[in-house]
């Protein structure tokens, strides 16, 4: 149980294009989620959290006109990382909550590429 | 705010040998205290949690560690290592605050196991 899958693993982009990515919590629902970013060999720093129904709440310094998050469903949270830029290149991860003391569920991750 | 130390970047090991990962916290509060394992670009796995209790966790794949309050620690052990626990191994410190539990990393142990 507990399984949170991110679509697309990997992607691949040029600068200036938006892309979407999906988090999915598969087998159970998350009122909330979570999205982080890791750079190459660092650790993961937490962009914002996503509630259902509600605007999400975004980490000091992170740009909420450039990381669009929607939580529209109890099983589905989006990032869409818009106008992107090389600087954007990173691994993107996401969680989902459950359970009463909100444990996080992780997703496998995704990779961005801005040519 | 709550924060993690992790003070060893990289660890090795011969198989067969013990570990010990060091994890240092700082939060007012009782915590939440997690550790991760990350393989390359992998998402993240939870090896243990602590929430409240035994002070001794017991985890996957024959980990353990031990909530020290009076050191604000968490250390991560295992008696015998193997090849496949090399990996990244990150601590974390959560924060609960409505329906989920924010999560604060630390930057990391590598671990590499030498055979």
């Amino acid at each position: 149980g507990a399984v949170v899958s991110q679509h697309p693993s990997w992607v691949i982009c040029k600068s200036g294009t938006s892309v979407k990515i999906e988090c999915r919590s598969l087998d159970f629902q998350a009122t909330t989620m979570f999205w982080y970013r890791q750079f190459p060999k660092q650790s993961l720093m937490l962009m914002a959290t996503s509630n259902e129904g509600s605007k999400a709440t975004y980490e000091q310094g992170v740009e909420k006109d450039k990381f669009l998050i929607n939580h529209a469903s109890l099983t589905l949270s989006t990032l869409t990382v818009t106008s992107a830029h090389p600087e954007d290149s990173s691994f993107y991860i996401c969680s989902a909550a459950s359970g009463p003391l909100g444990e996080q569920f992780f997703g496998p991750g995704t990779r961005l590429t801005v040519l | 705010a709550q924060s993690v130390t992790q003070p060893d970047i990289h660890i090795t090991v011969s198989e067969g040998a013990s570990l010990e990962l060091r994890c240092n916290y700082s939060y007012g509060a009782t915590p939440y205290l997690f550790w991760y394992v990350q393989s390359p670009g992998q998402g993240l796995q939870l090896l243990l949690k602590y929430f409240s209790g035994d002070t001794l966790v017991q985890g996957i794949k024959g980990f353990e560690a031990e909530f020290k309050r009076s050191q604000s620690s968490f250390n991560l052990r295992k008696p015998s290592v193997h090849w496949s626990d090399a990996a990244e191994y990150f601590c974390a410190v959560g924060v609960s605050g409505g329906t989920a539990s924010k999560l604060t990393f630390g930057t990391g142990t590598r671990l590499q196991v030498t055979l």
